[in-house]
């Protein structure tokens, strides 16, 4: 198992720029989740989903959109990159909602 | 106040020696709590679930106070191995809401 994927490890882009950061599990787990983790606030959780075709907001979800076609994919898409969302994105997967959570190894974006 | 808190440190810890930390929470009715690990520029993993009862795995201990509404991790004979930042997960009862914290920075030193 390759447990769960990030893709890229690393992106700058220029502010207004659009893009997408794809996550993908093969652990068939329901629960997928995306985090930003910036110095001193811990992870902050943008968007969440319970299963295929459902999401809901997180903590932080302005200024990006996500989907869930399938159990195992769930791209974030940042709509219009803005410099305040430079952060490290982390995408997670969990059987449950409330058990451990398995991580990606992370996006480092930097928006200029 | 932030819903869950933890002293970022760093805690400068020789080998060898004991060093705990608390992670205090805001939300009586929270129910499940975790402690990550997270080495630099990677990202966190499962430590240890925290129980009612308080729990060990190896040199590490993890314990709940309900009343005073903070948990807290020990790690004895530290290990160099053992520097990294240390993350607090505290679930809700209701509604599944997952809250981290800012994490405790440790630097385990010869």
């Amino acid at each position: 198992n390759a447990g769960v994927t990030q893709t890229p490890k690393f992106q700058v882009l220029k502010t207004g720029q659009s893009m997408t950061l794809q996550c993908a599990q093969d652990m068939n787990h329901e629960y997928m989740s995306w985090y930003r983790q910036d110095p001193g606030m811990g992870l902050r959780l943008i968007h969440y989903s319970v299963g295929a075709g459902i999401t809901d907001q997180g903590e932080v979800p302005n200024g990006y959109n996500v989907s869930r076609s399938t159990t195992e994919d769930f791209p974030l898409r940042l709509l219009s990159a803005a410099p305040s969302q430079t952060s490290v994105y982390f995408c997670a997967s969990t059987p449950t909602g409330r058990g451990e959570q398995y991580f990606g190894p992370g996006t480092r974006l930097t928006v200029t | 106040r932030k819903e869950v808190e933890q002293d970022p440190g760093p805690f400068n810890v020789p080998e060898g020696a004991t060093v705990a930390f608390n992670c205090t929470y805001s939300n009586s009715a929270s129910q499940s709590f975790f402690w990550y690990r997270q080495d630099c520029r990677k990202e966190p993993k499962l430590l240890m679930s925290v129980y009612s009862s308080g729990n060990e795995d190896g040199r590490f201990t993890a314990q709940l106070n309900r009343a005073s509404q903070y948990i807290s991790l020990l790690i004895r004979d530290s290990k160099l191995s053992d520097s990294a930042t240390y993350l607090c997960v505290v679930i809700e009862a209701a509604g599944n809401k997952l809250t981290f914290g800012g994490g405790t920075r440790v630097l385990v030193k010869p």
